[in-house]
């Protein structure tokens, strides 16, 4: 297993304005992910977070709204840029279990955008 | 179509029911199977993988049809504590996890 710690666990933010989410792992990891969960809807998955190269993005998901860092195989930040109420959800970092597709998942981020 | 298909619920049940959750999936190259469990304004939590011969741990049983791209869950002897949304997940070769929208489950005593 992996312990995944996010901040912030929550925010509110003004509309126009960027958050920057943190996720640190306490192991070495290829395997990043983030998602996201609006309100009373499951997971989608914004990006694959690589270590030493861009992110790969889901349809629907762009690097100028969402840039992600992942400077080392610990670490990765996301950002939620020109921030609208439509990008109120919960962002989640998660890890993969090497070679098994089990997911585990930080505790969220709950953002409010007014 | 959704790429993952689940019962839409929710399920309420008293305690010692016993509760079935199914799952479809579209993408016939899916590789692994799981179901996870979300406490409410909780992350994800992996439940059980599922294989192919059915794994079961304790009360709950995990099953897989892949010739008709199906999943299931049961649960025996609901426990108050059971109650919780699950979560049908696929993962692909590609290492993607594709999420079902949930089925929400509420024992009552």
């Amino acid at each position: 297993s992996a312990v995944i710690s996010q901040k912030p666990s929550r925010d509110i933010c003004q509309r126009g304005t960027s958050l920057t989410i943190q996720c640190q792992v306490d192991s070495q990891v290829t395997m990043m992910f983030w998602y996201r969960q609006q309100p009373g809807q499951s997971l989608t998955l914004i990006a694959t977070a690589n270590q030493g190269s861009e992110a790969t993005y889901e349809s629907g998901f762009v690097i100028d709204k969402f840039p992600i860092s992942r400077p080392n195989l610990t670490f990765s930040t996301l950002t939620v840029s020109n921030m609208s109420p439509e990008d109120s959800s919960i962002y989640l970092c998660s890890v993969e279990v090497p070679n098994t597709g089990e997911l585990f998942f930080g505790e969220g981020s709950r953002l409010t955008v007014l | 179509r959704k790429e993952v298909e689940q019962d839409p619920g929710p399920f309420n049940v008293p305690e010692g029911a016993t509760v079935a959750f199914n799952c479809t999936y579209s993408n016939s190259a899916s590789q692994s199977f799981f179901w996870y469990r979300q406490d409410c304004r909780k992350e994800p939590k992996l439940l059980m993988s599922v294989y192919s011969s059915g794994n079961e741990d304790g009360r709950f049983t995990a099953q897989l049809n892949r010739a008709s791209q199906y999943i299931s869950l049961l649960i025996r002897d609901s426990k108050l504590s059971d109650s919780a949304t699950y979560l049908c997940v696929v993962n692909t070769n590609a290492g993607k996890s594709t999420f079902g929208d949930g089925t929400t489950l509420t024992v009552k005593p």
